[in-house]
Order: C-alpha cells, then sequence, then structure tokens
C-alpha cells in the first residue's frame, strides 16, 4: 500500500496566519493527492483535488502544490471557520489511503 | 438537494454481520464512483471499499477484504456494505461519499453524515 505521511499531527495558528500542512507519499503518485477539511463531528470535505485544483465553493485562500512525493496544503489568512483537522489522501492507487491528519488549533 | 444518508448501524456482537445502506437523492447517482470510508473514534479517516459506477471494478482496504462486500443498486439509487466477521476494530463511523468520476483519482465531493457501528461484547 501507498502510504501517506503528513505532518505536523497538530498545529496552533492566529487568525490571519499563513499555515502550511505537508504531506509525503511512500512513491511517486504524480498529481493524485486531494486535501479534505473536517470539523468534529461533521463529514469530511473536499477542499483540493489534483494536488492543486480547488473544488468548486472553497474558498481561494486555500491552495495545494507539489508532485510526485511531496505535496503541500497552504492556507493563507487563516479565518475562524478554517480551526478544524485536515487530511491529505491519495487516488493513484485505486487502495486509497489518507495521512494521518493535522488538527489545526486556535494559538 | 444533493444527499447521501447511512443507515443500518447499531451494537454488534464480534463475530457477527451487519449490512450498511446509503440512500442516494438529488443527483445522478448511476454516474458516481461509490466509496466507503470509516472513521474509529479519536482517529482518522480509513478508505474501507469502492465500487465503480458500473459494478465493474470493486476495491477493498486489506483490514476489510475477504469480510466486508461493497454493491449498489443503479435503479433504487443505494449503495450498501454488507460486513461479515465483524470486529472490534471495525467500531467506527462509516461514511458513504462518491464522486462523478469514472476512474476515482480526483477524490470524493458528496459525503452522508454516517452511520455508526459498535462491535463489542
Amino acid at each position: 500500500d501507498i502510504q501517506m505521511t503528513q505532518s505536523p499531527s497538530s498545529l496552533s495558528a492566529s487568525v490571519g496566519d499563513t499555515v502550511t500542512i505537508t504531506c509525503r507519499a511512500s512513491q511517486s503518485i504524480s498529481n493524485y493527492v486531494n486535501w479534505y477539511q473536517q470539523k468534529p463531528g461533521k463529514a469530511p470535505k473536499l477542499l483540493i483535488f489534483g494536488a492543486s485544483s480547488l473544488q468548486s465553493g472553497v474558498p481561494s485562500r486555500f491552495s495545494g502544490g507539489g508532485s510526485g512525493t511531496d505535496f503541500t496544503l497552504t492556507i493563507s489568512s487563516l479565518q475562524p471557520e478554517d480551526f478544524a483537522s485536515y487530511y491529505c489522501q491519495q487516488s493513484y492507487s485505486s487502495l486509497w489511503t489518507f495521512g494521518q491528519g493535522t488538527k489545526v488549533e486556535s494559538k | 438537494q444533493v444527499q447521501l444518508v447511512e443507515s443500518g448501524g447499531g451494537v454488534v456482537q464480534p463475530g457477527t454481520s451487519l449490512r450498511l445502506s446509503c440512500a442516494a437523492s438529488g443527483f445522478n447517482f448511476r454516474t458516481y464512483g461509490m466509496h466507503w470510508v470509516r472513521q474509529a473514534p479519536g482517529k482518522g479517516l480509513e478508505w474501507v471499499a469502492f465500487i465503480s459506477y458500473d459494478y465493474s471494478r470493486m476495491y477493498y482496504g486489506h483490514s476489510v477484504n475477504s469480510r466486508f462486500t461493497i454493491d449498489r443498486d443503479n435503479s433504487r439509487n443505494i449503495l450498501s456494505l454488507q460486513m461479515n466477521s465483524l470486529r472490534g476494530e471495525d467500531t467506527a463511523k462509516y461514511y458513504c461519499a462518491g464522486r462523478e468520476d469514472h476512474y476515482s483519482k480526483y477524490g470524493v465531493d458528496v459525503w452522508g453524515l454516517g452511520t455508526t457501528v459498535t462491535v463489542s461484547s
């Protein structure tokens, strides 16, 4: 299976900060990485697909980058509603795998 | 509106079976690849299984392979997950999710609210 190693596992930030979460794949996966946001008690929400394409309706302060094995999710000008958990997920393999998640907390 | 509603969760004993269902509405279900994703209490997301829009491909996570079976009925807009030989580690909230993506390469953008399965003696 393709392993997705996400870091950090948690971070503290303030409104207005720029936050970057990284995800490393155990093998090259081209650009087949997707990013999700999940708030407590809610279903995940797709933010970014294909490493860098913004899902419809998602604010432009969210951006994704990378290819091969290293990927990033960046939140520019963090908003109060962005405090949540974030997960990367690879879809290169038919057997999908998720990263362990990053919890973004208020400093 | 676009909606997925899971049902069938509950408390069951180890070694028993359970069948989850997911009813789709508000979109063209028969063109969507569909997945089950689960989340154990306090843990991260784990992909469980996938079925293609045309029933031709099915894939399973290693932890459930040979115990779980994914199926769909495009005439009734229903996705299901038959879970056999349940174990304590199958305890989780189970989400159905999908996307209109024939090759399942771009994530899932439609999610249900989830149904909870607890396996305990």
